[in-house]
């Protein structure tokens, strides 16, 4: 079956402008990740949904973040006045359920902010 | 807070080598612990996990044990391939979550060479 879609595959930008990243889940799973990966690290958390709720967004950074899951399938995460300490590459993940179910990842968006 | 720390790479060895790639942690209670794989142009996906002491977690003739006394889940393989070229990253989940947040390390390139 599909696996974790997520669009565009890269996205560059300006400073100070507005970005959406979308994100595909496996069809039927509940919970949804969002993750940040910057060069030569692991990835770092940002938010968590279960279902169209989010049940944990302790990892965004800032409130120029924010994400949506308004069907409880697609989520999307936009980030406002980006920045060049944005540029990263944004990783979602899904599972049947939350907890120790397995997270199946998505092939991640790389941002670039000139 | 809690992390997870691997050993710094890339690691390089010839087919049919030994490998460890050493992880340790720090966390409060008694997390569960992964490791994911990245092979080239893929996204990650779960290698092995073991959620409790003692546990051995095993795919793909990778094998790694939760030893408490050593806060430590070294990844292991008796005989590499060509095809275990990735990146690879050990994770944890906090005992007492019920999000499924997982936590990384900042990940180990493994090149095998024929």
């Amino acid at each position: 079956g599909a696996g974790v879609s997520q669009t565009p595959s890269n996205k560059v930008t300006e400073k100070g402008k507005y970005v959406e990243l979308r994100c595909d889940p496996i069809s039927g799973h509940t919970a949804l990740y969002w993750y940040r990966q910057s060069l030569g690290q692991g990835p770092e958390f940002l938010i968590y949904f279960q279902g169209t709720g989010a049940a944990d967004d302790s990892g965004l950074p800032n409130d120029r973040f924010f994400a949506v899951r308004p069907e409880g399938s697609v989520s999307t995460l936009k980030i406002q006045r980006t920045e060049r300490g944005d540029s990263a590459v944004y990783l979602c993940a899904s599972s049947f359920g939350a907890g120790l179910e397995t997270q199946y990842f998505g092939p991640g968006t790389r941002l670039l902010v000139l | 807070g809690n992390s997870v720390t691997q050993m710094e790479g890339p690691v390089t060895l010839s087919e049919e080598a030994f490998l460890t790639i050493n992880c340790t942690y720090t966390a409060t209670g008694y997390p569960s612990l992964f490791w994911y794989v990245q092979y080239p142009g893929e996204g990650l996906q779960l290698l092995l996990k073991a959620t409790k002491a003692d546990d051995k977690g095993s795919n793909k003739g990778f094998e790694a044990t939760y030893r408490k006394e050593t806060t430590s889940f070294h990844l292991e393989k008796g005989s590499v391939q060509v095809s275990d070229s990735a990146v690879y990253f050990c994770a944890l989940i906090h005992g007492s979550s019920n999000t499924g947040k997982l936590i990384f390390g900042q990940g180990t390139t493994l090149q095998v060479k024929p």
